[in-house]
């Protein structure tokens, strides 16, 4: 299946930093969902985007679905230890099939 | 709200064996499941969608005889691997989705899956 291009594909930052990752598609969606994923469980859904041009924060993440709805872009703000893990994105066009990122995988130095 | 449990979160089996594995929306009533594929430090990747009492769509490249999937009510799926071999061994997640116009994926804990 379709698989999106995410990037970077591995981040090394210092704690209190900023972290920006995006996502893109050769197709349009109506649809983008951003998960963060522990080592050994389910992804667990960080931020859901319904319409072109949206932007959604919970807490320190903010998310943004882009304007030519082929990508997508999170960010963390003042990150610390706890966001260590992968950040995927998927996206969707018909509302029942998502097609996940490549993921991202963050590193967060005390 | 949407919490999804799989069950068991980790079997080991011999090769040639076949393993069960259970996925509840234990919150709400999942009109769609999704199981997928995870292989280690990769995505996930989609291997079928099933719906409450009707044949599970299969993606190219996937067995249907191999990973036979049942979604037998509202709220349980569940997804045989027949006679598993070591290339067989991953792990394995599922998701539910409430429909209704927001159609996130709420995923379960995953099931490793070993197969010596």
């Amino acid at each position: 299946g379709q698989q999106l291009n995410q990037s970077p594909q591995s981040m090394f930052i210092q704690e209190g930093e900023d972290v920006s990752m995006n996502c893109t598609s050769s197709s349009i969606f109506n649809t983008w969902l951003w998960y963060k994923q522990d080592p050994g469980e389910g992804p667990v859904l960080l931020i859901a985007l319904y319409k072109a041009g949206e932007l959604t924060s919970n807490g320190r993440l903010t998310a943004q679905f882009g304007i030519t709805r082929k990508d997508s872009f999170l960010n963390i703000s003042a990150s610390i230890p706890s966001d260590v893990g992968i950040y995927f994105c998927a996206g969707s066009n018909t509302g029942n099939q998502f097609y996940f990122g490549t993921g991202t995988s963050l590193t967060v130095i005390p | 709200g949407a919490v999804v449990s799989q069950h068991p979160s980790w079997v080991i089996c011999k090769s040639g064996t076949s393993v069960k594995i259970e996925c509840r929306s234990l919150d709400f009533q999942a009109t769609t499941m999704f199981w997928y594929r995870q292989f280690p430090k990769q995505s996930l990747m989609l291997m079928a969608t099933s719906n409450e009492g009707s044949k599970a769509t299969y993606e190219q490249g996937v067995e249907k005889d191999k990973f036979l999937i049942n979604h037998a009510s509202l709220t349980l799926s569940t997804l045989t691997v027949t006679s598993a071999h070591p290339e067989d061994s991953s792990f394995y997640i599922c998701s539910a989705s409430r429909g209704r116009g927001r159609n996130e994926q709420f995923f379960g804990p995953g099931t490793r899956l070993t197969v010596l």
